[in-house]
């Protein structure tokens, strides 16, 4: 198993690019997230899903875009990049957590963006 | 608005000492609480879940504490060592609409030296 797997790991646009952050995993997991971690802060939800088809915000989720058609993929889309998203990218996989199940989750390994 | 605190100094202590790093929070009912641990450069990674009908959980030289009442929990490392050296989150989790949602704390350095 590869886990979370991310893309690219690095990346540098200028003010006004869009581009697309690439997030899979093979554990078949319902739930899906994105994450954005700045220095001094904690990691902050941008967008997650529940299932191929069911998405939703999270705490910051102006800026950007996510679609969820597999099981496997949650892209996020940067609409028209800001110097303000400057930032660590996190995707994070689990399985769906109720009463009783274990709601870990499993993370990828970043995806750092810089916004000129 | 929901809050969660850690220590945002690094914790120095010596090898074989006792790590103990502190997680409080407000305005929030947590159904769980979990410890995070991540390296730099890399995602976290999973290491223990506390719910909160439970006051203590161990796994080998972990021990985590969750107090509803303070609204805290206690991380320990015991006789720590300096591969333990990192960073250490908390998150809580609750449920919203039958699913989990977590938020993090902004986490807490540990160095451990020889």
């Amino acid at each position: 198993n590869a886990g979370v797997t991310q893309t690219p790991k690095f990346q540098v646009l200028k003010t006004g690019q869009s581009m697309t952050l690439q997030c899979a995993q093979d554990m078949n997991h319902e739930y899906m997230s994105w994450y954005r971690q700045d220095p001094g802060m904690g990691l902050r939800l941008i967008h997650y899903s529940v299932g191929a088809g069911i998405t939703d915000q999270g705490e910051v989720p102006n800026g950007y875009n996510v679609s969820r058609s597999t099981t496997e993929d949650f892209p996020l889309r940067l609409l028209s990049a800001a110097p303000s998203q400057t930032s660590v990218y996190f995707c994070a996989s689990s399985s769906v957590g109720t009463s009783g199940r274990r709601v870990e989750q499993f993370f990828g390994p970043g995806t750092r963006l810089t916004v000129l | 608005s929901q809050k969660i605190e850690q220590n945002s100094e690094a914790l120095n202590i010596q090898e074989g000492k006792t790590a103990t790093l502190t997680c409080n929070y407000t305005n929030y009912s947590p159904a769980y609480l979990q410890w995070y641990r991540q390296d730099p450069g890399r995602g976290p990674v999973f290491l223990l879940l506390i719910r909160e009908n439970e006051k203590e959980k161990r796994k080998e030289r972990l021990k985590v504490t969750f107090d509803t009442t303070l609204k805290q929990s206690l991380f320990h490392i015991t006789a720590s060592q300096p591969a333990d050296s990192a960073t250490y989150l908390c998150a809580l989790v609750g449920f919203s609409g039958g699913y989990n949602k977590l938020i993090f704390g902004a986490g807490t350095r540990l160095a451990v030296h020889p």
